[in-house]
C-alpha cells in the first residue's frame, strides 16, 4: 500500500531533550515536506526537500534541522526542544515538486513540556 | 492580511444539502489544492487545479485565475462529509515546491 509512515504518533517529552520524528515514503517520490499545524494558524511549512541531498527552509524553520541521505526517508530533528515546539506535525510527499498532488502522513502529536 | 482565505470558517448544514465553500488567494499562483482533514487528524489531497474544474464523486472544485478564487462544492452532501477542508497554494513567486494555506473551513453535516 502507497504510504507516508510517521514516526512516533504520540510523543510528550521535556524542554531540551532531543527527539527524531521519522517519516518514510514507500512511492519512490522525490519531493517531501514537514508542516506543522496549530490552532488558529494552519498549516505552515517547516522544510522541504526536492531530492536526496536537496532542503531548504519553509516558512518556519527555526529550532528543527532536517536531512535527506535516502529519497524514502526524511526525518525531522529538534536538537533542544521547546514548548513553543508543541504542535501537530505532518510530512508530505509527492511525486517531484512540480504541482503534483500531496501525499501526506497521519500526523505526530508532540508536547513539549 | 492572509495570502489564502477560506469562507466560512464554520459551516453546519443538513444531510442531502449543496455545500459550498470559497477560497481567495492574493498572488499569481502555479496551482492550488483542496485538502480533507477528519476528526481523526489525517489528511487527504482532493484535487490539485490549474485551471477549469475537476470532479471526483460528489466533489466539484472550480477555479478562476483572473478573480484569484476557488470553490470546492459538495453535492448531496452526507455525514461523512463531516470534516475540515483546507486550500493550499503554491505561490508562482516562490516555485511550485511551496505550499501556502488557509485557515480552514470546518464543516458539520447533520443527520
Amino acid at each position: 500500500e502507497a504510504q507516508v509512515t510517521q514516526n512516533p504518533r504520540y510523543l510528550i517529552t521535556v524542554t531540551g531533550k532531543k527527539l527524531t520524528v521519522t517519516c518514510s515514503q514507500n512511492m519512490n517520490h522525490e519531493y517531501m515536506s514537514w508542516y506543522r499545524q496549530d490552532p488558529g494558524l494552519g498549516l505552515r511549512q517547516i522544510y522541504y526537500s526536492m531530492n536526496v541531498e536537496v532542503t531548504d527552509k519553509g516558512d518556519v524553520p527555526e529550532g528543527y534541522k532536517v536531512s535527506r541521505k535516502e529519497k524514502r526517508n526524511f526525518p525531522l530533528i529538534l536538537e533542544s526542544p521547546s514548548p513553543n515546539q508543541t504542535s501537530l506535525y505532518f510530512c508530505a510527499s509527492s511525486l517531484s515538486m512540480y504541482n503534483q498532488p500531496q501525499h501526506f502522513g497521519d500526523g505526530t502529536r508532540l508536547s513539549i513540556l | 492580511k492572509n495570502e489564502v482565505e477560506q469562507s466560512p470558517q464554520n459551516l453546519t448544514a443538513q444531510e442531502g444539502e449543496f455545500i459550498t465553500i470559497n477560497c481567495s488567494y492574493s498572488v499569481g499562483i502555479s496551482a492550488l489544492h483542496w485538502l480533507q482533514q477528519h476528526p481523526g487528524g489525517g489528511i487527504v489531497s482532493l484535487f490539485m487545479l490549474s485551471s477549469g474544474k475537476k470532479k471526483h464523486g460528489r466533489l466539484i472544485a472550480t477555479i478562476n485565475i483572473q478573480e484569484k478564487h476557488s470553490s470546492l462544492h459538495i453535492t448531496a452532501s452526507h455525514p461523512r462529509d463531516s470534516a475540515v477542508y483546507i486550500c493550499a497554494v503554491s505561490p508562482e513567486i516562490q516555485g511550485a515546491q511551496k505550499l501556502v494555506f488557509g485557515q480552514g473551513t470546518r464543516l458539520t453535516i447533520n443527520p
